[in-house]
């Protein structure tokens, strides 16, 4: 399996545009859809990006999805940083072998 | 609105297994639409994913546990079930179950539930 590398942790501060990334280890990161997950401490995982860009219902346009293949990364960037962003947040994929599913190591996105 | 919820003993001592259960409520569990899946975060560390089951009951597991780790549904309860077995320190944690629309969107999950593996 291969493996998604997110930092470990980011800070900016409100009103700032941030960018968290996620590079894959092997294999393509077209090759299959990326997500990013939001966790406030205490609480469930929850979706803010699927299919590599796309939003669900009741996430803010602020935050925004992208694969870059040059670099085999994925990226989430959240603009006009609310400290309600404050949060860990982790990307995830699939692999064609086995269709298993891979998180990153999360990142903890400090806005202060 | 579909809801998730899991159940299952807090203490587990090690060399035994594991069980919870997530019950689905607001929605069925037989359908071809979602993959039902678990996936636990152990203390200080990440999310992983476990495996899920299909309504038809075909599975699929995380490689690194396969040995392991089994998963069953009951349609009739409208419920999925996870079973651990040999459980040691490093599987204490929280465990999540998480419906899967596919390549791993996970677009509802449950509030998890608090696993410690201790004798």
């Amino acid at each position: 399996n291969f493996v998604l590398t997110q930092p470990h942790s980011v800070s900016e501060s409100p009103g700032k545009t941030v960018t968290i990334s996620c590079t894959r280890s092997s294999g393509a990161i077209g090759s299959n859809h990326v997500q990013w997950y939001q966790q406030r401490p205490g609480s469930a995982p929850t979706n803010v990006i699927y299919e590599d860009n796309q939003r669900p219902s009741g996430v803010p346009d602020r935050f925004s999805g992208s694969i870059d293949s040059s670099s085999n990364s994925a990226s989430l960037t959240i603009s006009g940083l609310k400290t309600e962003d404050e949060a860990d947040y982790y990307c995830q994929s699939s692999s064609d072998t086995y269709n298993q599913r891979v998180f990153g190591g999360g990142t903890k996105l400090t806005v202060l | 609105q579909v809801q998730l919820q899991e159940s299952g003993p807090g203490l587990v001592k090690p060399s035994e297994a594991l069980s919870l259960t997530c019950i689905v409520s607001g929605g069925s569990v037989n359908t071809d639409s979602y993959y039902w899946s678990w996936v636990r975060q152990t203390p200080g560390k990440g999310l992983e994913w476990l495996g899920y089951i299909y309504y038809t009951g075909s599975t699929n597991y995380n490689r690194s546990l396969k040995s392991r780790v089994a998963m069953s549904i009951e349609t009739s309860r409208n419920q999925v079930s996870l079973r651990l077995t040999s459980v040691t320190a490093a599987d204490t944690g929280v465990y999540y179950c998480a419906r899967d629309r596919g390549f791993g969107w996970y677009d509802k999950w449950g509030q998890g539930t608090l696993v410690t593996v201790s004798s």
